[in-house]
């Protein structure tokens, strides 16, 4: 079993819809919680990080985490094209790297 | 703004070659990782390093070597190129934290080994 694991997708939702990314860990030692974005090419860059239970805002994007459930997950509201890209979910359980899941790849119809 | 920079983007390279990707943070980071990604696996750490001269295995190790002189550098060394080396190699640092350590990456090297 994948220590984090995502749905591959695609997941496609049409523009101005809420996509909602998810995400489940195996390691209850897990501390903090990243959300990175990954276009087609490039490296991946960081959203946002959640370490509290309950849910963090940062413009269009909130991140939820249930350490009860080892659980997850990112909203985007307003999903534009723009947002098409993979969305990698990983978990630092202490020891400095983080582990990633494999991504879910969003598409965004205009 | 951090900023990570290797020091290819594409790399060809022979089997068998000895293989030497560079990565350089220019924030004073104490954490250096580096990353293979391949489709369908994500992201899988190679080796990462906490301070200069030091260097923890990551999940994947084998075939690889890395070198940390100095604080700012961080070298990836396949001694033996293989195939199946044919990858996206990502580098990416952190600071110090508690559990909060956003890493930064670097645009990549993708490594075609023939």
């Amino acid at each position: 079993q994948k220590e984090v694991e995502q749905n591959s997708g695609p997941l496609s939702v049409p523009e101005g819809a809420i996509a909602s990314l998810n995400c489940t860990y195996s390691d209850r030692g897990s501390q903090s919680f990243f959300w990175y974005r990954q276009y087609s090419g490039k490296s991946p860059e960081l959203i946002m990080f959640i370490y509290s239970n309950g849910d963090k805002e940062d413009g269009r994007f909130t991140a939820q985490l249930n350490k009860a459930s080892q659980y997850v997950s990112l909203l985007i509201r307003d999903s534009q094209p723009s947002d098409s890209a993979t969305y990698l979910c990983a978990s630092d359980t202490g020891r400095r790297a983080l582990t990633f899941g494999s991504g879910t790849r969003l598409q965004v119809q205009p | 703004d951090v900023k990570v920079t290797q020091s290819s983007r594409y790399l060809v390279k022979r089997t068998g070659e000895k293989v030497f990707l560079e990565c350089v943070q220019d924030m004073d980071h104490e954490n250096m990782f580096w990353y293979r990604q391949d489709p369908g696996l994500g992201l899988r750490l190679i080796y990462f390093s906490y301070d200069v001269k030091m260097k923890e295995k990551g999940d994947i190790p084998e075939g690889y070597s890395v070198s940390r002189e100095k604080k700012e550098r961080f070298s990836l060394i396949l001694e033996s190129a293989s195939t199946n080396q044919t990858s996206m190699y990502l580098c990416a640092s952190s600071t110090r934290g508690g559990g909060q350590e956003t890493q930064y990456f670097g645009p990549g090297t993708r490594l075609l080994v023939l």
